[in-house]
């Protein structure tokens, strides 16, 4: 079974700079998604960033931007300049293959609460 | 445009109750998703649908059970509601396996 790991509960970064929010994955699938959602306290689900795993380019959004190393399993996220807006709890996210059935799950980890020092 | 939207928002049920939560999508979403959140286990997947009629259980499927008649609208039900299942739930939709999901606002349910 797919199973998505964040190890680190809480993190904090001071205002204009930067953090990286750590994810490890497990499938044995080879074609799949990623996904970085934020949850502000208003709990309203947010989608920050994507990443194909065909896709050997690291995605990018503006501030946001992503490590993917497919072999590793890992998939952490890059705050740059941060901003007292960007505190809130992120969820990295599994997605099956396209051709799923079973596998077509969305999964999250348990979540990284994020707190940016003014 | 309303997106996903969930009823009702809020919710207190009496141990043994029964209720049912209502999703509604309005973009023509194949897939739909129930999760609970709970402090510090993240969004847990109780059951899904990759089409209407069609549904299938996700990681905490036990205590729920879901109907999917109309493409637009997934129902998640509680037979007899146990204070274990205060937590705050969210359903989603994509359209396709590759694409974002979009959430609903939660729904916040106490089981006293």
């Amino acid at each position: 079974a797919q199973t998505v790991t964040q190890s680190q509960p809480e993190m904090s970064v001071q205002e204009a700079e930067t953090v990286t929010l750590s994810c490890t994955y497990d499938t044995s699938e080879s074609d799949y998604y990623l996904f970085w959602y934020k949850q502000p306290p208003s709990r309203q689900m947010i989608l920050v960033i994507r990443q194909e795993a065909y896709k050997q380019q690291n995605a990018t959004e503006n501030r946001f931007s992503v490590n993917f190393q497919k072999a590793a399993k890992s998939f952490s996220l890059k705050i740059s300049d941060s901003q007292l807006g960007d505190a809130a709890m992120y969820f990295c996210a599994y997605k099956g293959p396209s051709y799923g059935g079973a596998t077509n799950k969305l999964i999250f980890g348990t979540g990284t609460l994020l707190a940016v020092q003014p | 445009n309303a997106g996903v939207t969930q009823t009702p928002k809020f919710r207190v049920l009496k141990t043994g109750q029964s209720m049912t939560l209502l999703c509604a999508q309005d973009m023509n979403h194949e897939y739909m998703y129930w999760y609970r959140q709970d402090p510090g286990m993240g969004l847990r997947l109780i059951h899904y649908s990759v089409g209407e009629g069609t549904t299938a259980k996700g990681e905490v499927p036990d205590g729920y059970n879901v109907s999917r008649l109309k493409k637009q609208n997934f129902l998640l039900g509680l037979e007899s509601a146990a204070p274990s299942q205060t937590s705050v739930y969210f359903c989603a939709s994509s359209f396709t396996t590759s694409t974002e999901a979009f959430f609903g606002q939660g729904t916040r349910l106490t089981v006293v």
